[in-house]
């Protein structure tokens, strides 16, 4: 399976925006990218996810590079609701079920 | 909407005793799994199921059973507790089918052994 790599932390202020960056070097065609994130103390819950282009939704957008070996989650506007641990993290459509490979992720902290 | 719902939400066992972490999920999804997250540490997929009657191994299986004989529950049974698997439990579903699989978590069993 394709594995990403991300950076362990982040840091940003409340109400700018926030870039967290995903490496897929060995990403192959029918990989989908998804983006989750897990607040403290609950789940993880479903962020954003694309195939080739870029996807806006109300959480946030995705920005895939042409050649799909790297994306970056844009949060457009932080809240300190958004501190949390952010996952990046490839699902081979029609195949994986679901079964999600959780790396480090990436822990960003919002400051007021 | 109830979405994932896993019970109980905290748990100490004693080790060698044995008891089930309980998931339900009323979204009509084919598949679930179960993943446990030790501290600071990414999720581990232990077992999965993509429809009633089907099981199989995650990554982290052993010490635990599952049984899928129902679309809408997917216990997780821990056969003789060891503290090795204080942790915490979620239990997840989705669709197998469909546009980019979005998964759908509960919020989670904390366990601890003793």
């Amino acid at each position: 399976d394709a594995k990403t790599t991300q950076p362990n932390s982040m840091e940003s202020n409340e109400e700018e925006p926030v870039h967290l960056p995903c490496n897929h070097s060995t990403i192959s065609g029918t990989d989908y990218i998804h983006w989750y994130r897990q607040l403290p103390s609950q789940g993880p819950e479903y962020v954003i996810h694309g195939l080739t282009s870029n996807v806006n939704n109300r959480m946030a957008s995705l920005a895939i590079a042409e050649d799909r070996k790297s994306s970056t989650l844009i949060l457009h506007r932080a809240t300190l609701r958004d501190a949390a641990v952010y996952y990046c993290i490839l699902l081979r459509y029609g195949t994986s079920y679901g079964k999600l490979t959780f790396g480090q992720g990436t822990i960003l902290t919002v400051h007021p | 909407n109830a979405g994932v719902t896993q019970t109980p939400k905290f748990q100490v066992l004693k080790t060698g005793q044995s008891m089930t972490l309980q998931c339900a999920q009323d979204m009509n999804h084919e598949y679930m799994s179960w993943y446990r997250q030790d501290p600071g540490m990414g999720l581990r997929l232990i077992h999965y199921s993509v429809g009633a009657g089907i099981t199989d191994q995650g990554e982290v299986p052993n010490g635990y059973n599952v049984s899928r004989s129902t679309t809408e529950d997917f216990p997780l049974r821990l056969l003789s507790a060891a503290p090795s698997q204080t942790s915490v439990y979620f239990c997840a579903s989705s669709y197998t089918e469909g546009f980019g699989n979005t998964i759908y978590f509960g919020e989670g069993s904390w366990l601890t052994v003793v």
